[in-house]
């Protein structure tokens, strides 16, 4: 069975730009977070999405937006990029959205380098 | 003041050591206590949870959580190179199933 994939794996933006991150949970799994991990950080969350709602926001600036998809996926937009943006980025799905915490699956997170 | 506070290492054993890591919280609400593995350039995996004090065994990994402390422990027994990884605390209420990270320990096992 496939874990979470999360695309692109790798990518390199200039300030200014913006960036579109895509998850697809696990089959199955209904529910999906984003997270951000700064180098040497803990994950820091994001957004929490359970059947396309928004359960969930973080303390992030409005540059940063997501979606859920009818089939689940998920996307996680970023405008205005600031250096201070770049970090791996990690989607976790669950079966719901309050579930046990050993329920949460993260993918292996998609890096962002922001020049 | 953070609510996980975790100390980043890193921490470097010989193989078979006991690895103590250990964070504490701020947040009597928290109920919930994991502990996640974290290899280079990979997502967090699940370890274990715990819910509310006590202890909790899972072959060479035990977790310990006192709750009168605010203090969380994961022991590694006989420990292994391939344990070398980063090791995060994470806590969350009850009402809430949004877990809050610590930075994460570094574990170095060298043969």
């Amino acid at each position: 069975d496939a874990g979470v994939t999360q695309s692109p794996t790798h990518l390199i933006k200039t300030r200014g730009q913006h960036v579109t991150l895509r998850c697809s949970p696990i089959s199955g799994h209904k529910s999906v977070s984003w997270y951000q991990q700064v180098l040497g950080q803990g994950p820091q969350f994001i957004f929490q999405y359970y059947e396309k709602e928004e359960r969930g926001r973080g303390n992030f600036p409005d540059r940063f937006s997501a979606r859920q998809f009818p089939n689940y996926s998920s996307e996680l937009n970023v405008n205005a990029l600031l250096l201070g943006d770049s970090a791996l980025y990690l989607c976790a799905s669950s079966l719901d959205a309050t579930g046990p915490p050993g329920e949460l699956f993260f993918g292996e997170g998609s890096r962002l380098t922001v020049l | 003041q953070k609510e996980v506070e975790q100390d980043p290492g890193p921490l470097s054993v010989p193989e078979g050591a006991i690895v103590s890591l250990n964070c504490t919280y701020s947040n009597s609400a928290f109920q919930y206590f994991m502990w996640y593995r974290q290899y280079s350039r990979k997502g967090p995996e699940l370890l274990m949870y715990t819910y509310s004090s006590g202890n909790k065994e899972d072959g060479r990994f035990t977790a310990q959580v006192d709750k009168s402390s605010k203090y969380i422990s994961l022991f590694i027994r006989d420990s292994q190179p391939s344990d070398s990884a980063t090791y995060l605390c994470a806590t969350r209420s009850g009402g809430s199933y949004i877990p809050t990270f610590g930075r994460g320990t570094s574990l170095i096992v060298h043969p």
